[in-house]
């Protein structure tokens, strides 16, 4: 399966612990997203990274929430000292490049975080 | 911020029946898309219009873009229980990031 993969799908963690997700981009994709689905909302845009390059968070919590796209591996989602309010359904997704734009975003399955 | 809102929030029909959602912008659209969620999955496009007024067909799915480019709707004809799922639309913005209403969740009964 070339598509999107997101791992773990599903993660519980108890309040004031951390949750890493994980994200492998499709293959030949050199650009990754992460958003945020809380219950009953819509689906939020946290950041936008290429390799080695955070090219956009304007949508990440000011505090506690990282992210990393490294030269080799999957882009992490970081989030330290999880609280409540945290439990959500994380999507990763990401995309090519085409000489002056860029393409189609490709969702992956998501992880289910959940917050004792 | 541009606000995108749909309607109705949920709808349940019955296998055979047509049916409509709507979407709504606050502001011109730069990239209208339309996405179909399933139940613990990641959404999925099914196309993208950038012309105003214009109307793009996927087998029993018509997709209308309004003559501004604030609005659209999404029209299913004989709907199937595969169509259930949650129906997505959003603005891809030209700074890539991309702007989602909080959805229609239909549910087809057999």
């Amino acid at each position: 399966n070339a598509g999107v993969m997101q791992n773990p799908r599903h993660l519980v963690r108890r309040r004031g612990q951390e949750a890493r997700l994980r994200c492998s981009p499709m293959k030949g994709h050199s650009h990754v997203y992460w958003y945020r689905q809380l219950p009953e909302e819509g689906l939020k845009f946290m950041v936008y990274l290429q390799k080695e390059n955070i090219i956009d968070e304007s949508g990440m919590p000011k505090e506690r929430f990282s992210a990393e796209f490294p030269k080799e591996g999957p882009s992490i989602l970081r989030i330290q000292q999880v609280v409540r309010g945290d439990s959500a359904a994380y999507f990763c997704a990401s995309s090519s490049w085409t000489s002056g734009r860029i393409n189609e975003q490709f969702f992956g399955p998501g992880t289910r975080l959940t917050v004792l | 911020t541009q606000l995108l809102e749909q309607s109705p929030q949920f709808l349940s029909i019955q296998e055979g029946e047509n049916l409509t959602v709507y979407c709504n912008s606050s502001s011109v659209f730069s990239s209208l898309q339309w996405y179909r969620q399933e139940p613990g999955e990641g959404p999925v496009l099914l196309v993208t219009v950038v012309t105003g007024g214009e109307v793009k067909k996927l087998k029993r799915l018509t997709f209308q873009f309004g003559d501004a480019r604030k609005d659209s709707s999404l029209h299913i004809t004989a709907a199937q229980p595969g169509d259930t799922g949650l129906y997505l639309c959003a603005d891809m913005n030209r700074d890539d990031k991309i702007i989602f209403g909080k959805g229609t969740r239909l549910h087809i009964l057999p």
